[in-house]
């Protein structure tokens, strides 16, 4: 199967421009996951959906960030403005319904984002 | 709050060496644990998980078993090749869909 789909892998920004990543997930999969991966740290859950509902967006920083998945499929999380502290790994991940435990997580190979 | 904490890396090892990667965990309640790999240029992937105490996950001929009298979910491998190298992530699940990584451990093995 084909596996989680982000684009684009690079980009390089600077402080206060707007910046859109995109995610394509696994055929079939309804739960989709943003992760945010900080240069020396983990993943951290940025925003999770089913299908085109958002389910958890506590740990999403809502002045700036935005995401949004249409249609249950495809999903696009936008930075508007950028700051300095926003550069890092943006992780795509999705799994089939039922929860993590019992249909793991599927990850894409992220984009990197540079703020200067 | 729920956390792990994995040893820090990077970890250097000669081919056929034994491997450990520490990780212990802080939560409420009884998550499950997960050990995902990162190889080079690859996204993350599942190597192995235990979803209660005295559970042994088992990948690729790596373990992790369940401690709950230590909150721990070492990761171990009896002998490491060069196509181990990656960066190896312990992670706690709470509530089904709460996923906690830790920082990760970045391992090189040598021929």
């Amino acid at each position: 199967e084909a596996g989680v789909a982000q684009s684009p892998r690079y980009k390089i920004i600077e402080k206060r421009q707007s910046v859109a990543f995109w995610c394509n997930p696994i055929s079939g999969h309804a739960t989709l996951y943003w992760y945010q991966q900080i240069l020396g740290q983990g993943p951290k859950l940025l925003i999770q959906f089913q299908n085109n509902g958002v389910v958890d967006d506590s740990q999403l920083p809502k002045d700036r960030f935005s995401a949004e998945r249409l249609k249950g499929v495809d999903s696009t999380l936008k930075i508007q403005p950028a700051k300095l502290e926003d550069s890092a790994v943006y992780l795509c991940a999705s799994s089939l319904d039922g929860g993590i435990l019992y249909s793991p997580l599927h990850f894409g190979n992220g984009t990197r984002l540079t703020v200067t | 709050g729920n956390s792990v904490t994995q040893m820090e890396g990077p970890v250097t090892l000669s081919e056929e060496a034994f491997l450990t990667i520490n990780c212990t965990y802080t939560a409420t309640g009884y998550p499950s644990l997960f050990w995902y790999v990162q190889y080079p240029g690859e996204g993350l992937q599942l190597l192995l998980k235990a979803t209660k105490a005295d559970d042994k996950g088992s990948n690729k001929g790596f373990e992790a078993t369940y401690r709950k009298e230590t909150t721990s979910f070492h990761l171990e491998k009896g002998s490491v090749q060069v196509s181990d190298s990656a960066v190896y992530f312990c992670a706690l699940l709470y509530n089904n869909n709460d996923m906690r990584f830790g920082a990760g451990t970045r391992l090189t093995v040598k021929p």
